[in-house]
C-alpha cells in the first residue's frame, strides 16, 4: 500500500512569491491534514480537509489557504511568503480524522530567500 | 484546549540502556494517544498508539501505557539501539469536531554505542 506522497521534498522560494505544496494520501482515506514544522514552534497545525470541506483551521494568517479534490488530494498554497515561512511542511492523512492514526509524508522543506 | 507536555531533552544514552520519555496531557474528552518518531531529514513515523485508558500500545520494544488518573503516557524501551537516535514526538487527538493532532515539543534522542 503506498504511502503518504508529497510533492515536492525541497522548494527554494523569494519573498512576496506564492507557492503550492501537493499530499497524495493513503488510497481509501478522506481526511488530509497540514502541519507547519519549525525548530522555535514545533509542529503546528494549519488546516483539515475531509471530502473537500475544510473542518478545522490553526491560528495562521490568511495567506495560509488549502484546498481537497474530489480524489482526496490536497494542496496547500502560501501566498506572499515571508522569511518565516521556511519551515517543513507535513500532510498527515487518515481514514476519518477522528481518533484513527494519522500518516505522515516525509515533508516538503521551504525555503524562503 | 488540548496540550501535551513531554521531556524536551535532549537525552543521550549508551546501546542497551533502559529509556523512559515522559508524556502527560491535558484534552477534553477522551483523547487517543499516539508516539511518533522522526529521523534526521524525514517525516513523522508511527511509533505506537492507544484509544483508551488502560491501553497499551506496543512497537518495536517500545511501549506506552495510557493512565488516564495520572493523565499519562509514558514512552518506554528496555534496551535501547544505536538506530533509536531520533526525535520522538508524543501526540494526542480529541473527540469531537476537532479533527487535529496536538503535539509535544520533542525530545531529540541519542544513544551511543
Amino acid at each position: 500500500k503506498a504511502g503518504v506522497t508529497q510533492t515536492p521534498r525541497y522548494l527554494i522560494k523569494t519573498r512576496g512569491q506564492q507557492v503550492t505544496l501537493s499530499c497524495s494520501p493513503i488510497s481509501g482515506h478522506r481526511s488530509v491534514s497540514w502541519y507547519q514544522q519549525t525548530p522555535g514552534q514545533g509542529l503546528q497545525f494549519l488546516f483539515e480537509y475531509f471530502s473537500e470541506t475544510q473542518r478545522n483551521k490553526g491560528n495562521f494568517p490568511g495567506r495560509f489557504s488549502g484546498r481537497q479534490f474530489s480524489n482526496s488530494r490536497s494542496e496547500m498554497n502560501v501566498s506572499t511568503l515571508e522569511l518565516g515561512d521556511s519551515a517543513l511542511y507535513l500532510c498527515a492523512s487518515s481514514f476519518n480524522g477522528e481518533g484513527t492514526e494519522a500518516f505522515f509524508g516525509q515533508g516538503t522543506r521551504l525555503t524562503v530567500v | 484546549g488540548n496540550s501535551v507536555t513531554q521531556m524536551e531533552g535532549p537525552v543521550t544514552l549508551s546501546e542497551e540502556a533502559f529509556l523512559t520519555i515522559n508524556c502527560t496531557y491535558t484534552a477534553t474528552g477522551y483523547p487517543s494517544l499516539f508516539w511518533y518518531v522522526q529521523y534526521p531529514g524525514e517525516g513523522l513515523q508511527l511509533l505506537l498508539k492507544a484509544t483508551k485508558a488502560d491501553d497499551k500500545g506496543s512497537n518495536k520494544g517500545f511501549e506506552a501505557t495510557y493512565r488516564k488518573e495520572t493523565t499519562s503516557f509514558h514512552l518506554e524501551k528496555g534496551s535501547v539501539q544505536v538506530s533509536d537516535s531520533a526525535v520522538y514526538f508524543c501526540a494526542l487527538i480529541s473527540g469531537g469536531s476537532n479533527y487535529k493532532l496536538t503535539f509535544g515539543k520533542g525530545t531529540l534522542l541519542t544513544v551511543n554505542p
